[in-house]
């Protein structure tokens, strides 16, 4: 059974780039969408980003500019960069892995890491 | 962006009740639906996926319904366990959205 692991800085500058990294064991890369998610309880839960195995990508309009998903299947890990952070980046970071379950072509994500709070404070 | 409406945001019921969660989609998506349940401090769960597939090892008290813009979401027999809050969410298009969640309490 796949198992995902968020890790990376709990505490981030205002400004600053937020990093963080899923690891993945269980399971292999190939085949599957990756994907990172946040939750807030203002705004509840935001996608933000998938990547493909293939280095496929598609971001959510509302974060696009300042974000990067990338893939590093040597380390079956993937990662995820938020630029020019403010406190509404704080949040509750999720990494999940999917797949396209009917004739949807968007990915559906049924495994989920556990989540990482990450703050955004000076 | 597909706006996911759901209801109530939270109620409480007794053990052995029905309980019922409605999702309403802002346009057609089809069946392309998941409902998850989320305990605090954990991630979410999927327990119905396209619509009215129980997703394997899921209690068969939880169910789903609907297509198109409207989706319900039924617990038969509200059990101990089932305290959670419980989010629909509709695949169809980019961006993926979410409902807004239920908070389910027992009384």
């Amino acid at each position: 059974q796949v198992q995902l692991q968020e890790s990376g800085p709990g505490l981030v500058k205002p400004s600053e780039t937020l990093s963080l990294t899923c690891s993945v064991s269980g399971g292999s890369i190939s085949g599957y969408y990756w994907s990172w998610i946040r939750q807030t309880p203002g705004r509840g839960l935001e996608w933000i980003a998938y990547i493909y195995y293939t280095g496929t990508t598609n971001y959510n309009p509302s974060l696009k500019s300042r974000v990067t998903i990338s893939l590093d299947t040597s380390k079956t890990q993937f990662s995820l960069r938020l630029r020019s952070v403010t406190a509404a980046d704080t949040a509750v970071y999720f990494c999940a892995r999917g797949t396209v379950v009917s004739s949807s072509w968007v990915p559906s994500f049924h495994s989920w890491g556990q989540g990482t709070l990450v703050t955004v404070s000076s | 962006d597909i706006q996911m409406t759901q209801s109530p945001s939270s109620l409480s019921a007794s053990v052995g009740d029905r309980v019922t969660i409605t999702c309403q989609a802002s346009q057609n998506i089809n069946y392309y639906l998941n409902w998850f349940q989320q305990k605090p401090g954990k991630a979410p769960k999927v327990l119905i996926f396209d619509a009215s597939n129980l997703e394997t090892g899921v209690p068969s008290r939880f169910s789903g319904s609907g297509s198109g813009t409207d989706f319900t979401f039924t617990i038969s027999s509200l059990q101990p366990e089932d305290v959670a809050t419980y989010f629909c969410q509709q695949y169809d298009n980019l961006p993926l959205t979410f409902g807004g969640g239920t908070k389910v309490e027992i009384k």
